[in-house]
């Protein structure tokens, strides 16, 4: 069965610093994988996801994502952290035919000004 | 385009009391999927609903029951609530099932078993 651990339940960083969000997956199968982030008292938005098209995924608001096989991560990188980035981020990925979702625990992200 | 619409957005419950949960999808999506996230943890995937019929179900208790009209909206029973019920209920829609599909996410329900 698919699996995602996200590494660090909570992450700091300062305004204008590299943002890191690791996630580690276990597959079977290729996998998909998918990262969301949640803001307080709302649901889940869609960051990125990866299809097997391309390695390094872009997505919304700056972020991307690169998947490395070899090490099972598909860890959330931010060159530049900005305020509005704090919130929860989720790793997840798909299984099953119908396309269910596994989703890590979370890690918080703050930004400090 | 609304997006994903869940009613009601907060309620509180006593144990052993029954509840429902509604939601409508996204326009155009058919197929709806119910997460459970309890404080602290990611969203744990309750069952999933395409052409009225529940096609896959998580690791959750009979008591956990779902419904999908025609229009595709739907619902989500509890029966026999416990404590450890009380959670965030999140609703999400796509336009088809697969594991490439993106699901689109409401805001949730959030519901407290006192």
């Amino acid at each position: 069965a698919q699996s995602v651990t996200q590494l660090g339940s909570h992450v700091s960083v300062s305004e204008g610093a590299l943002v890191l969000l690791r996630c580690n997956y276990s597959s079977s199968v290729p996998p998909y994988l998918f990262w969301y982030v949640q803001y307080p008292n709302q649901g889940l938005q869609l960051l990125l996801k990866y299809t097997s098209a391309a390695t390094l995924v872009k997505g919304i608001n700056g972020f991307e994502a690169e998947f490395k096989k070899s090490e099972t991560s598909f860890h959330l990188t931010k060159p530049s952290a900005h305020m509005s980035d704090a919130a929860e981020y989720f790793c997840a990925v798909s299984e099953g035919s119908q396309g269910n979702l596994i989703f890590g625990k979370g890690t918080k992200l703050s930004v400090k000004p | 385009d609304a997006g994903v619409t869940q009613s009601p957005t907060h309620l509180i419950k006593t144990r052993g009391q029954q509840v429902t949960l509604r939601c409508s999808p996204k326009s155009g999506h058919d197929t709806v999927s119910w997460y459970q996230q309890a404080l602290g943890q990611g969203p744990q995937f309750i069952f999933q609903y395409y052409e009225e019929e529940e096609r896959q179900r998580g690791n959750f208790p009979d008591r956990f029951s779902g419904h999908q009209f025609p229009n595709y909206s739907s619902e989500l029973n509890v029966n026999a609530l416990l404590l450890g019920d009380s959670a965030l209920y999140l609703c999400a829609s796509s336009p088809e099932t697969g594991m490439n599909t993106e699901a689109f996410f409401g805001q949730g329900t959030r519901l407290t078993v006192v």
